[in-house]
């Protein structure tokens, strides 16, 4: 079974920083492009990264760029996403997610997500 | 980057009702529209990709519609699991954007 665990989340003060980590298992990791969603107390979805499988595209949100940095470890099935310069506005449940892909081989959206990790920022 | 505005942000519907949600786009971004469900405490899931294609094991009484800037996702016969946030999210063009949500209560 497809599986994604995220860790790393926790109470930190701004302007601190923290490394989540998703551990994928049941798919070929390296085949998938991944993304990091968050979602603030009470709030809507927001995207925040996305890397393909080769980690040669990255995209970010305008509100996380040069702040966060998404990358892959492919031989560990293991996605990152390094948080610095935290601010209040990026408390929230931070999820990852992959990208499915249809029979034709093109995108067809984020078909297996995380439980989530909680990411609080306060002093 | 896109916008897309979703509405309503909520509403109060019966089981066995037909209930539509709508997301506006503020460009055209072809079909590259997918649906997502939510409910309290748990990861999103995944309804409906490329606007209209119904994702493996989700049942039918979900259906997508639309392309450019306008699309609709219409729940038929609404069932008591289907109570939940509904959010839409355009994968045109980076950056990614969902809508703000829509909550479907029970009346």
């Amino acid at each position: 079974d497809v599986q994604l665990v995220e860790s790393g989340g926790g109470l930190v003060q701004p302007g601190g920083s923290l490394r989540l980590s998703c551990a994928a298992s049941g798919f070929a990791f390296d085949s998938h492009s991944m993304n990091w969603v968050r979602q603030a107390p009470g709030k809507g979805l927001e995207w925040v990264s996305s890397i393909t499988s080769s980690t040669r595209t990255i995209y970010y949100a305008d509100s996380v760029r040069g702040r966060f940095t998404i990358s892959r470890d492919n031989a560990k099935s293991i996605l990152y996403l390094h948080l610095t310069s935290l601010r209040a506005e990026d408390t929230a449940v931070y999820y990852c997610a992959r990208v499915a892909y249809g029979s034709d081989g093109f995108y067809a959206g984020f078909d297996y997500w995380g439980q989530g990790t909680p990411v609080t920022v306060s002093s | 980057a896109i916008q897309m505005t979703q509405s309503p942000s909520s509403l109060s519907a019966s089981v066995g009702d037909r209930v539509t949600i709508t997301c506006r786009a503020s460009q055209g971004i072809r079909s590259d529209l997918a649906w997502y469900q939510q409910k309290p405490g748990k990861a999103p899931k995944l309804l409906i990709y490329a606007a209209s294609s119904l994702q493996t094991g989700v049942p039918s009484r979900f259906s997508g519609s639309g392309s450019g800037t306008d699309f609709t996702l219409t729940i038929s016969n609404l069932q008591p699991e289907d109570f939940a946030t509904y959010y839409c999210l355009q994968d045109y063009n980076f950056p990614l954007s969902f809508g703000g949500g829509t909550k479907v209560e029970i009346k």
